[in-house]
């Protein structure tokens, strides 16, 4: 089973910061990872797909690299809309493994 | 506008069964793999099944295989998720997605609302 694991598990930031979120694999996933972002009672939203590619609509400050075992969010410049849960999903195999999510707020 | 809407969750004691819908619009239904996703109150997601866009093929998580059965009726635009013997465990919400594609890679792109499942006696 492929496991997935973010850093940090929360993190304090500010608006304007530029913030990166980690997410690892317990195996060779080349770029079959996405990246979500999930607010309080809302269901996730695609930003990323394919560890780099920005989803239709998703504003540019986001960005992801990062191939094989290891991959990285970025948010560029920290917006008040952006404060919120971010999750990780491998999609090499049929399981859809997610990280633990990595929860960004407020300094 | 593509829209997936579920409904069906609600209170149901240990051992118990519901059938969750998820009613699809704003896309060719039948050309999509579709999933299930759930998330217990206040922890992550959790991946639990999906189904071929045509239906003959389907998935489980270990933790809800041989008790929860995905369907789908392409003529009625909509997905569901029959669960048998539920737990304490399966309290969450539940969610259905949209699966799409671009150059070999898949992703969530569409999310339903998420509806609630509570497991307690």
């Amino acid at each position: 089973d492929i496991q997935m694991t973010q850093s940090p598990s929360s993190l304090s930031a500010s608006v304007g910061d530029r913030v990166t979120i980690t997410c690892r694999a317990s195996q060779i996933i080349y770029n079959y990872l996405n990246w979500y972002q999930q607010k309080p009672g809302k269901p996730p939203r695609l930003l990323i797909y394919g560890a780099s590619s920005l989803h239709i609509g998703v504003p540019s400050r986001f960005s992801g690299s990062g191939s094989g075992t290891d991959f990285t969010l970025t948010i560029s410049s920290l917006q008040p809309e952006d404060f919120a849960t971010y999750y990780c999903q491998q999609t090499y195999n049929t399981r859809y493994n997610f990280g633990q999510g990595t929860k960004l707020d407020i300094k | 506008e593509v829209q997936l809407v579920e409904s069906g969750g609600g209170l149901v004691q240990p051992g118990g069964s519901l059938r969750l819908s998820c009613a699809a619009s704003g896309f060719i239904f039948s050309s999509y793999e579709m999933k299930w996703v759930r998330q217990a109150p206040g922890k992550g997601l959790e991946f639990i099944s999906y189904i071929s866009s045509s239906g003959r093929t389907t998935y489980y998580a270990e933790s809800v295989k041989g008790r929860f059965t995905v369907s789908r009726d392409n003529a009625k635009n909509s997905l569901y998720l029959q669960m048998n013997s539920l737990r304490v465990e399966d309290t969450a919400f539940y969610y259905c997605a949209r699966e799409g594609c671009s150059n070999g890679v898949c992703y969530l792109d569409y999310w339903g609302q998420g509806t609630l499942v509570t497991v307690s006696s």
